[in-house]
């Protein structure tokens, strides 16, 4: 069972550069989340996408873009990475939105480990 | 005062201790009760839920929800080295708006 795979599972940055996280489920779900957490802090929702061609912004949205072109994809976009940014990211899809569970579950990936230097 | 509170810990027990991880909240907006484990560079994954005051067992866990008190807990009974992690609360609202607490990471010492 797949279910949420994230790439990559760690990378380095230099400040100023730009990279792309990628995200896919194979679930079917529509609703796929863009997470960010930092040591000792909750997860911070950065985007949402409650299906294909539809995003919105999060908590904490600043220097991050997303897309999603398929049901299946979700990558999220760092333009010029900043010291700020070091984080873990956590991709995550859901098959509804306003449903709580049992209803619904949130699945998560394994996380992207990002240090900007 | 933040939404939500969680004490980060660490917190360290002995194998076969019971364990009470709490968080409090200020939103009383707030409807719905989760808490996710975290194994250590792994995603969270759902725990236990609850939508009401009271308790709600699974196994060695309990969550139990005190509404007037904007209060909730995560006991752990016999608890197993397998059983450290980080457990975070996770509170959500009608429209399904979720905040997560900071998660307390738990050491089961053998």
């Amino acid at each position: 069972n797949a279910g949420v795979t994230q790439t990559p599972k760690f990378r380095i940055l230099k400040i100023g550069q730009s990279m792309t996280l990628q995200c896919t489920q194979d679930m079917n779900h529509n609703y796929m989340y863009w997470y960010r957490q930092d040591p000792g802090m909750g997860l911070k929702l950065i985007y949402y996408s409650v299906g294909a061609g539809i995003t919105d912004k999060g908590e904490v949205p600043n220097g991050y873009n997303v897309s999603r072109s398929t049901t299946e994809d979700f990558p999220l976009r760092l333009e010029l990475a900043a010291p700020s940014q070091t984080s873990v990211y956590f991709c995550a899809s859901s098959n509804k939105r306003a449903v709580p569970p049992p209803g619904n579950t949130i699945y998560f990936g394994e996380g992207s480990w990002l240090t900007v230097v | 005062q933040k939404e939500v509170e969680q004490d980060p810990g660490p917190l360290s027990v002995p194998e076969g201790a019971i364990v009470s991880l709490n968080c409090t909240y200020s939103n009383s907006a707030f409807q719905y009760f989760m808490w996710y484990r975290q194994y250590s560079r792994k995603g969270p994954e759902l725990l236990m839920y609850t939508y009401s005051s009271g308790n709600k067992e699974d196994g060695r866990f309990t969550a139990q929800v005190d509404k007037s008190s904007k209060y909730i807990s995560l006991f752990i009974r016999d608890s197993q080295p397998s059983d450290s992690a980080t457990y975070l609360c996770n509170l959500g609202a009608g429209s399904y708006q979720l905040t997560f607490g900071k998660g307390t990471k738990l050491s089961v010492i053998p």
